[in-house]
């Protein structure tokens, strides 16, 4: 089985422009997390997909949004980007997005904000 | 609302030798314990998870974990770590009744030397 595929895997951008994610999960998954991993917070959830719905949410402003397709994939966009927003992008998915299941993670989105 | 404290953020240790990580985790509900491992330029792999049970946990690498709810506490040990052990390691907790929103700590470097 494939794993957890994110594109692109760098990014460079300018303060103020948007940027968009994407990632596509484990064949048969439902559920898709985003997390933003930096040296200085560490990794913070972000948000949670499931059947097209968010589901959970993070402590993120109003810049920070997603969505899920009919096939489970799932973007993420950031718009009037920060410097702050330099970080990885993490992308896992699951099955169904239960408590006690395995989080399978993505190689991650590198961005760079200038 | 949980935290997770990792008190180590660099444990350099000789190869062969016996390791242990310390996690400490807060929550006023019933949490779920993982431990994450994340290698250079790779995203997270899970390494064990406490899930109900015993409250030893081991991993398929030698690893093992033990939930200990009085000290709220979840530290992770090997006997004898080899080179390829070098990586930061996550611990991290949910809440058994919610969905998939990982709280990480802010992680431990491995660091195996000869």
């Amino acid at each position: 089985k494939a794993g957890v595929t994110q594109t692109p895997r760098y990014l460079i951008k300018t303060r103020g422009q948007q940027v968009t994610l994407s990632c596509s999960p484990i064949s048969g998954h439902r559920s898709v997390s985003w997390y933003q991993q930096t040296p200085g917070q560490g990794l913070q959830f972000l948000f949670e997909y499931f059947s097209e719905t968010q589901r959970n949410k993070g402590n993120f402003p109003g810049r920070f949004s997603g969505r899920q397709f009919s096939n489970s994939r799932s973007e993420m966009n950031v718009s009037t980007l920060e410097l702050g927003d330099s970080a990885l992008y993490l992308c896992a998915s699951s099955s169904s997005g239960g408590a006690s299941e395995t989080q399978y993670f993505g190689p991650g989105t590198r961005l760079l904000v200038l | 609302a949980q935290s997770v404290t990792q008190l180590d953020s660099q444990v350099p240790v000789f190869e062969e030798a016996p390791v242990e990580l310390r996690c400490n985790y807060s929550s006023s509900v019933s949490v779920y314990l993982f431990w994450y491992v994340q290698y250079p330029n790779q995203g997270l792999q899970l390494l064990l998870k406490y899930l109900s049970g015993s409250t030893l946990v081991e991993s398929i690498n030698g690893f093992e974990a033990e939930f200990n709810k009085s000290q709220t506490s979840f530290h992770l040990r090997k006997p004898s770590v080899h080179i390829s052990d070098t990586a930061e390691y996550f611990c991290a907790v949910t809440p058994t009744g919610g969905g998939n929103k990982l709280t990480f700590g802010t992680g431990t470097q491995l660091k195996v030397e000869l």
